[in-house]
């Protein structure tokens, strides 16, 4: 069992750019999930891929697109990035399981 | 779209003392339950979740869960906290079988004082 890892684990962008952040799920989940946890708040449902479709989406604008590969691994992308974008960046993967998410350390992105 | 509301933001206990956090979900079908904790500069960890059936859960490192349908309720307990349970606690709801989205409290900041 590898676990969910997540790069990088710090980011600082400027207001306006473009980011992408990775995970690599647990060996044999093929679905993954992101989350946004802002300072002080639990993590709020951005999307989910299962077997590299999109099949669930939260309260999020389009700037904020994912991707997820053969492999299982996955991208979240943030265009235009704004500074309420500063927060902490959950990855969770499972095996087409109702809650057995393994969630990853997060990468805390800083926009300035 | 289900909601989650956990009472207590921040709890400072004894250690040895018991522990009880609160959880209560909005949504009139079938629910997932769960209880997540977040040990300082550690990723999320399962503590215990419902699907069905007994409604008292029993969890990793000796906390527990017990379902109250009539009242929306997941209520987390530990007879007698340790140090090492200084966390953040968080419930989580998802809505049945066909729903993956996990929908969180804001979390419960415990302090346990040595």
């Amino acid at each position: 069992e590898t676990g969910v890892t997540q790069s990088p684990t710090h980011l600082i962008k400027t207001r306006g750019q473009q980011v992408t952040l990775r995970c690599s799920s647990q060996s044999g989940h093929n679905t993954v999930s992101w989350y946004q946890q802002a300072l002080g708040q639990g993590p709020q449902f951005i999307f989910q891929y299962y077997r590299e479709e999109e099949n669930g989406r939260g309260n999020f604008p389009p700037r904020f697109s994912g991707l997820q590969f053969p492999n299982y691994s996955s991208e979240l992308n943030v265009n235009a990035l704004e500074l309420d974008d500063s927060a902490l960046y959950l990855c969770a993967s499972s095996l087409e399981d109702r809650g057995g998410y393994t969630f990853g350390s997060g990468t805390r992105l800083t926009v300035v | 779209a289900q909601s989650v509301s956990q009472h207590n933001h921040h709890v400072i206990l004894s250690e040895a003392a018991s522990l009880e956090l609160g959880c209560n979900y909005s949504y009139g079908g079938t629910v997932n339950l769960f209880w997540y904790v977040q040990y300082p500069g550690q990723h999320l960890q399962l503590l215990l979740k419902y699907f069905s059936g007994d409604p008292l859960v029993k969890g990793i490192k000796g906390f527990e869960a017990e379902f109250i349908k009539s009242k929306f309720s997941f209520n987390l307990r530990k007879p007698s906290v340790q140090w090492s349970d200084t966390a953040e606690y968080f419930c989580a709801v998802n809505a049945g079988s066909n729903d993956y989205k996990l929908s969180f409290g804001a979390g419960t900041t415990v302090t346990v004082r040595a």
